[in-house]
């Protein structure tokens, strides 16, 4: 499994916005990025996907760097409602498993 | 909108008891996951159901069972529960194993402490 390394925590001010990064050197040239969060005492929840180019939808923003060893998670106005832990999954194909190592914990504050 | 449903919320164990964790999704998934998270760390996970019919282990798979009773339902078993099995249990669901499509969708989780 590709291995990832995000920082532990992060703040952000409400309607700023928030950029979360994640180091994914190992990945190899099929897996995606999935990128999932998980709110205080609820099950994580999926957030975007990429493989190549950058994506948008409704919740966020993906920027993955050309080379691919590492993207970004690009909420634009991070709300009280975002704080959670996010996390990073290279999807590593053959398996379905999600492999989840400890995230960012990001806090809102007013 | 159901998607996916855990029961129970919360229970409590004795070292040695047995339970089950039910589990059922409302998506027509195809595949399903069971996960423990301990505090502080990231979900591990225990079995995977790629299809009705097939389970597979995890990374954890260690004092728990599993049955794929239908496609909706997956349940965890713990024939004898012990401390170290105290955590939070989730489940998942997915539309398949391809590479794009894993979006995988949780339950609210079972926390369970074992005394």
């Amino acid at each position: 499994d590709a291995k990832t390394t995000q920082p532990n925590s992060m703040e952000s001010n409400e309607e700023e916005p928030v950029h979360l990064p994640c180091n994914h050197s190992t990945i190899s040239g099929t897996d995606y990025i999935h990128w999932y969060r998980q709110l205080p005492s609820q099950g994580p929840e999926y957030v975007i996907h990429g493989l190549t180019s950058n994506v948008n939808n409704r919740m966020a923003s993906l920027a993955i760097a050309e080379d691919r060893k590492s993207s970004t998670l690009i909420l634009h106005r991070a709300t009280l409602r975002d704080a959670a832990v996010y996390y990073c999954i290279p999807n590593t194909g053959t398996a379905s498993k999600l492999t989840f190592g400890t995230g960012t914990r990001l806090q809102v504050t007013l | 909108n159901a998607g996916v449903t855990q029961t129970p919320k919360f229970q409590v164990l004795k070292t040695g008891q047995s339970m089950t964790l039910q589990c059922a999704q409302d998506m027509n998934h195809n595949s399903m996951y069971w996960y423990r998270q301990d505090p502080g760390m990231g979900l591990r996970l225990i079995y995977y159901s790629a299809s009705e019919g097939t389970t597979d282990k995890g990374e954890v798979p260690n004092g728990y069972n599993v049955s794929r009773l239908n496609k909706r339902e997956f349940s965890l078993r713990l024939e004898s529960a012990a401390p170290s099995q105290t955590s939070v249990y989730f489940c998942a669901s997915s539309d398949g194993p391809q590479i794009a499509k894993n979006i995988q969708y949780f339950g609210a989780g079972t926390r369970l402490s074992v005394l």
